[in-house]
């Protein structure tokens, strides 16, 4: 299994819809992204946790909300879509104080809004 | 405002040949920098990072060389195999502000390595 487990792989949704991102891992990192990828935009943060109790906001927060229920699961949730969501989403963990550094990332979520 | 600059969307070179994708950043607090890759239907995957206190780091045929004056850092890889054609995306880190963890990503530039 992998280490970050986005779901759905894929989704296509309705301007409007309510839909909810999801995004588990069995790293044991206590810090967890949410990031989306546009072309010529390349990868920007939306909402990151340092830990269960924090959530911060990234640089693109407006129109999304997330939760953290665990120190394994962050989600992902747009109120109301719109097309300009339209996007590759990433989930990513990292740990405090790791040495070697850097993100894990999960496979991506594709989402398309019509 | 992008803090994080690969102004060159796309590279491609010859098999053997040498690869270099650039970036620049705009933060002079930025003190840890990060280079990943990306396969198409796959998230990134970390490469090879380099703290602000060094010039260079190398691992085995990836180099990354930091010029802090310029506030510019190149990713090396010699020789270049068809097996590096990805999206390579820079990324930096303001360790020493206690916003440690939150990675800033450039554009993301798409290298071809032609066999």
């Amino acid at each position: 299994d992998a280490d970050v487990t986005q779901t759905p792989r894929n989704r296509i949704t309705k301007t409007g819809k309510r839909i909810m991102l999801e995004c588990s891992q069995t790293k044991g990192h206590d810090r967890m992204y949410w990031y989306r990828q546009d072309p010529g935009l390349g990868l920007r943060l939306i909402y990151y946790s340092f830990d269960v109790k924090d959530i911060n906001k990234g640089e693109i927060s407006d129109g999304y909300s997330v939760s953290r229920q665990a120190q394994a699961k962050f989600s992902l949730s747009l109120e109301s879509a719109i097309p300009n969501q339209t996007a590759l989403y990433f989930c990513a963990t990292s740990a405090t104080g790791q040495g070697a550094y850097g993100y894990t990332f999960g496979s991506g979520t594709r989402l398309t809004v019509v | 405002d992008q803090q994080v600059k690969q102004n060159s969307p796309s590279l491609s070179v010859q098999e053997g040949r040498i690869s270099i994708l650039n970036c620049d950043y705009t933060n002079s607090m930025f003190d840890y920098f990060l280079w990943y890759k990306k396969y198409p239907a796959e998230g990134p995957t970390f490469l090879i990072s380099i703290s602000s206190i060094k010039d260079k780091n190398e691992d085995g045929r990836f180099t990354v060389f930091l010029n802090k004056s310029a506030k510019h850092l190149s990713l090396h890889i010699v020789p270049s195999q068809p097996g590096d054609s990805a999206v390579y995306f820079c990324a930096a880190d303001d360790r020493g502000s206690g916003n440690t963890g939150k990675l800033i990503f450039g554009q993301g530039t798409t290298l071809q390595v032609k066999p």
